[in-house]
């Protein structure tokens, strides 16, 4: 038990389409950042939240966004799904910089 | 910048047997190493890792790495396999320090089999 829990478990959406995922982490755990897991591969890095400014962000583009709000939840929002948007997204939160990431059990999403 | 290389995609061992799977890393500064475990349809559930310190580093279920700098090398040991044991794993690397602290670079995973 990771403390950090994931919803949807699974969905499908249509190309072009927008979707949430959402994030639910420990008290005090102000970090969080978000992972996308295409089948087959090691998760990517999309971005970083501390204390609800974004401080990091990998390789995606603009219309991967995220929130994290003050009660340890937060939100990933994607726009204009591609088929190539389909994949595990993993939410991780930790309390201070160095401390253990604990990770969620992710979103399945399925763009079709 | 980080990078981590997996030998192995698949490992395949008899139950009782050694498991080695391989992880090297490569990073401008020391660098934090961890090992995941994944199983079917499951997030990532820590094994082991290394900050500072010891370099033999004990994790659960049995296993443990080495960190060896000469070498660049995480590798992820258990003397003796279970069947239980059967799932992806991912070694990943994290800068100790910088604007990146915390982001975690994965391998793309060694899925390891254990036979009967």
């Amino acid at each position: 038990e990771t403390g950090v829990t994931q919803s949807p478990t699974h969905l499908i959406k249509t190309r072009g389409q927008q979707v949430t995922l959402r994030c639910s982490s420990q008290s005090g755990h102000n970090t969080v950042s978000w992972y996308q897991q295409a089948l087959g591969q090691g998760p990517q890095f999309i971005f970083q939240y501390y204390r609800e400014e974004e401080n990091g962000r990998g390789n995606f583009p603009p219309r991967f966004s995220g929130l994290q709000f003050p009660n340890y939840s937060s939100e990933l929002n994607v726009n204009a799904l591609e088929l190539d948007d389909s994949a595990l997204y993993l939410c991780a939160s930790r309390e201070g910089q160095l401390d253990t990431i604990y990770f969620g059990e992710g979103s399945w999403l399925t763009v079709v | 910048a980080q990078s981590v290389t997996q030998l192995g995609s698949h490992v395949s061992v008899s139950e009782g047997a050694l498991v080695l799977l391989r992880c090297n890393y490569s990073s401008s500064v020391p660098p934090y190493l961890f090992w995941y475990v994944q199983y079917p349809n499951q997030g990532l559930q820590l094994l082991l890792k290394y900050t500072t310190g010891a370099t033999l580093v004990k994790g659960i279920n049995g296993f443990e790495a080495e960190f060896k700098k000469s070498e660049t090398s995480f590798h992820l040991t258990k003397p003796s396999a279970h069947m239980s044991d059967a799932a992806e794993y991912f070694c990943a690397v994290s800068e100790a320090g910088g604007s990146t602290l915390g982001r975690l670079y994965f391998g793309r995973g060694t899925q390891l089999t254990v036979w009967p």
